[in-house]
C-alpha cells in the first residue's frame, strides 16, 4: 500500500540558508502534520493542515512555514536555519473525515543537517 | 514539563516471553491513544490504538490498557519476536491536532 512519501531524505544546509521539505500523503487522505524529533528527543508536533488550511500550531519557529497544495501534498520551508534546527522532520497523514481519532501514518522522514 | 512519560530508556526481554512497556501521562483530558514503533532510519509506524472509553484493545500479539485513574497506559507484546526490537513510543491525543510522545523505550528482544 501507499505509504506517506518525504523528500528529500537528506538535506546539508548552511547556517543563514532556506531550506523546503516536501511531503506527499497517502492517497485521499485529507490531514497532513509536520513533527520535528531532534537527536535522542520525541518527535515535536510543529504544524498540521485539513483540507488545505492550517487547522493546529505546534512549537513551529517563525522562521518556519508550511502550506498544504491543492493535491494535498505539503511543504515545510525554514529559512534563516541555526545548528539548532538539525533534526529528523516527518510528515504524517491521517483521515480525519473517517474518524476524528484515525491514526497518523508516518513517513521515512527527512534528515536535516545545518552546518 | 513532560506530559508523556516512558520512564525506561530502554527494555531487554528473552524472545517468546511478554514485553510490557509502560507510559504515563499527566492530563486526564486526553482521550486517546496511541502506540507507535520506531525503527533506525524509518518513522514511526502505528501499531495500536485505545480511546479513553475502552481500558483494553486487542491487536494480535499486541494488547493496550489503559488505567485512567492511574493515568497509566501500558503495551503488551506476546510472545516477543526478534523483529520486535524497536524504540516504543507512546503518544496521546487531547482534542488538538498534534499527538504528545514519550521520549520512547527501545525494546531489545534477546534469543
Amino acid at each position: 500500500a501507499a505509504g506517506v512519501i518525504q523528500s528529500p531524505r537528506h538535506l546539508i544546509k548552511e547556517k543563514r540558508e532556506t531550506a523546503t521539505l516536501k511531503c506527499y500523503p497517502i492517497p485521499r487522505h485529507d490531514t497532513v502534520y509536520w513533527y520535528q524529533q531532534g537527536p535522542g528527543q520525541d518527535p515535536q508536533f510543529l504544524i498540521s493542515f485539513y483540507e488545505k488550511m492550517q487547522s493546529d500550531k505546534g512549537s513551529i519557529p517563525d522562521r518556519f512555514s508550511a502550506q498544504q497544495f491543492s493535491d494535498y501534498h505539503s511543504e515545510l520551508n525554514m529559512s534563516s536555519l541555526e545548528l539548532g534546527d538539525s533534526a529528523l522532520y516527518f510528515c504524517a497523514s491521517s483521515l480525519r473525515t473517517a474518524s476524528v481519532n484515525s491514526p497518523l501514518h508516518f513517513g521515512n522522514g527527512t534528515r536535516l543537517t545545518v552546518t | 514539563d513532560q506530559q508523556v512519560k516512558q520512564n525506561s530508556p530502554s527494555l531487554s526481554v528473552q524472545e517468546g516471553r511478554i514485553s510490557i512497556l509502560n507510559c504515563d501521562y499527566t492530563n486526564s483530558m486526553f482521550d486517546y491513544f496511541l502506540w507507535y514503533k520506531k525503527y533506525p532510519a524509518e518513522g514511526p509506524t502505528f501499531l495500536i490504538s485505545i480511546s479513553s472509553i475502552k481500558d483494553k484493545n486487542e491487536d494480535g500479539r499486541f494488547t493496550v490498557f489503559l488505567n485512567k485513574s492511574a493515568k497509566h497506559l501500558s503495551l503488551h507484546i506476546v510472545p516477543s519476536q526478534p523483529g520486535d526490537s524497536a524504540v516504543y513510543f507512546c503518544a496521546v491525543r487531547g482534542g488538538a491536532d498534534g499527538l504528545t510522545f514519550g521520549k520512547g523505550t527501545h525494546l531489545i528482544i534477546q534469543p
